[in-house]
C-alpha cells in the first residue's frame, strides 16, 4: 500500500516548456487534490476533482490543467512554464465521510525550478 | 473566499519549553484539522476537530476547538527536538474543501 506517490520529486523546467506532474493513489479515495507550497505562504489549492471525469477549480488554477480519467490518477499539466511557478507542489486524497480518519493523503511533494 | 489566520509565523523555544500555535477565522467553521510539516516532507496529519469547546489530547500535543466554532489551538508540553516542523491548521466550512492556514514554523534549540 503505497497512498500517494508523486513523479517527478524534482524538476527543472526552462521559460516556455511544459511538463506534467504525476499523481497517483492505491487508497481507492474520490477526492483528490493539487497544492502548490510556497515559502511561509502555506498550502494553496490548485485544482481538485470529486471522482473520475469531475474536476473543478481552486484558488490558483491559471497556467494549469488537470485531467481525472480514473479513480486512481489525477495529473497536473503546466503548459508554457513561467518563473512564478517555481514552488513545491503537493498531491493530495481525501478519505470518504464516515472513516474515522479525515485528513488528507498528502504525496510527498515536487519539487519544481522554472529557469 | 474563506481565510485562516495563524499566528504566531514563527517561534523559537528552548528544549523542554511549552509551545502554542494559535488559528483564528471570520466564519464558523464545520471542522478544523491539524497537520505537521516537517523540514523538507510533506504534511502529515494530526487531527480534527468538530464540536465546539472540543479538547483533544495526542500525549504532548492538546488540541482545542473554539466554543463559537471560529478559532482553534495546538499546545505542546515540554518542547522536544522531534516537535521541529511547521504546523498548519486547515478550515473546513461544510465542503470538502480545506483552507490551510500559513502556519507556525517551530525551531526548538537544544
Amino acid at each position: 500500500n503505497a497512498g500517494v506517490t508523486q513523479t517527478p520529486k524534482f524538476r527543472i523546467l526552462k521559460i516556455g516548456q511544459s511538463m506534467t506532474l504525476q499523481c497517483t493513489q492505491d487508497m481507492n479515495h474520490n477526492y483528490m487534490y493539487w497544492y502548490r507550497q510556497d515559502p511561509g505562504m502555506g498550502l494553496k489549492l490548485i485544482y481538485y476533482s470529486v471522482g473520475a471525469g469531475i474536476t473543478d477549480k481552486g484558488e490558483v488554477p491559471n497556467g494549469y490543467n488537470v485531467s481525472r480519467s480514473t479513480t486512481e490518477d489525477f495529473p497536473l499539466r503546466l503548459e508554457l512554464a513561467a518563473p512564478s511557478q517555481t514552488s513545491v507542489y503537493f498531491c493530495a486524497t481525501k478519505a470518504p465521510q464516515g472513516f474515522s480518519n479525515y485528513g488528507y493523503t498528502f504525496g510527498s511533494g515536487t519539487r519544481l525550478t522554472v529557469v | 473566499g474563506q481565510q485562516v489566520m495563524q499566528i504566531p509565523q514563527y517561534q523559537h523555544v528552548q528544549e523542554g519549553e511549552d509551545f502554542t500555535t494559535y488559528c483564528n477565522s471570520s466564519t464558523t467553521l464545520s471542522n478544523i484539522q491539524w497537520y505537521k510539516q516537517r523540514p523538507g516532507g510533506h504534511p502529515v496529519f494530526l487531527i480534527q476537530l468538530v464540536k465546539s469547546g472540543e479538547v483533544k489530547k495526542q500525549k504532548r500535543l492538546t488540541f482545542q476547538f473554539g466554543e463559537a466554532k471560529k478559532n482553534s489551538s495546538l499546545h505542546i508540553t515540554a518542547t522536544q527536538t522531534t516537535d521541529v516542523g511547521t504546523y498548519f491548521c486547515a478550515a473546513g466550512a461544510g465542503s470538502y474543501q480545506l483552507t490551510f492556514g500559513k502556519g507556525t514554523k517551530l525551531s526548538v534549540i537544544p
